[in-house]
């Protein structure tokens, strides 16, 4: 089974902290995906990447940046935590969007 | 702007009977569509997909129908049973894109 995992649940941090949020996927996909969900607002894409140190911009790229240094990792950041970006972070990866895309458990932030 | 619709935030549906859950496109390139169930602090997870080229695809209680006129799909699940509350997102992709386009989600409830 497909295993996409996030570094943490729940995450309290302060505005002006600078956010790391990690994820790690075990079954070589090259796609990897952020996304915030809202309620009302569904799943908004932050950033993706189809390859290493590869980087597209979602739909909701400003206060963010990722990093993917290696395929199983790739990281979402928050240079400057606000508190409209408290919110539920979703990292996902797949090997072709046809055959869909798995996600990790969730990272629920808040930042106060 | 919401290239996929889920127009109706929640359904309720008595235990044993069909729960409908619908869904609208506006981009013509979109050939592949995915449904996601989630549960509260948990990630999606893949429950079925249809390709353009079908208009229909069964996999036990669930079945995906696709109006590629009218830009409409919709979700069938018989029977509802109370562990099918969540919430479900419609998504689409476009074949050579590396995006998942999700809908805003409807809350299902199935009432025992």
């Amino acid at each position: 089974d497909v295993k996409v995992t996030q570094s943490s649940r729940y995450l309290v941090k302060r505005t002006g902290e600078k956010v790391f949020l990690e994820c790690v996927q075990d079954m070589d996909h090259e796609n990897m995906f952020w996304y915030r969900q809202d309620p009302g607002l569904g799943l908004r894409l932050i950033y993706f990447s189809y390859d290493v140190k590869m980087k597209e911009k979602g739909d909701i790229p400003e206060g963010y940046s990722v990093s993917r240094e290696k395929k199983e990792r790739f990281s979402l950041i928050l240079e400057s935590a606000s508190t409209n970006q408290t919110s539920m972070y979703l990292c996902a990866s797949s090997l072709s969007l046809t055959m869909g895309a798995f996600f990790g458990q969730g990272t629920r932030l808040t930042v106060v | 702007d919401q290239q996929v619709k889920q127009n109706s935030p929640s359904l309720s549906v008595q235990e044993g009977r069909i729960s409908i859950l619908n869904c609208d496109y506006t981009n013509s390139m979109f050939d592949y569509f995915l449904w996601y169930k989630k549960y509260p602090a948990e990630g999606p997870t893949f429950l079925i997909s249809i390709s353009s080229i079908k208009d229909k695809n069964e996999d036990g209680r669930f079945t995906v129908f696709l109006n590629k006129s009218a830009k409409h799909l919709s979700l069938h699940i018989v029977p509802s049973q109370p562990g099918d509350s969540a919430v479900y997102f419609c998504a689409a992709s476009a074949t050579g894109a590396n995006n998942l386009f999700f809908g805003t989600g409807t809350r299902l409830t199935v009432i025992p």
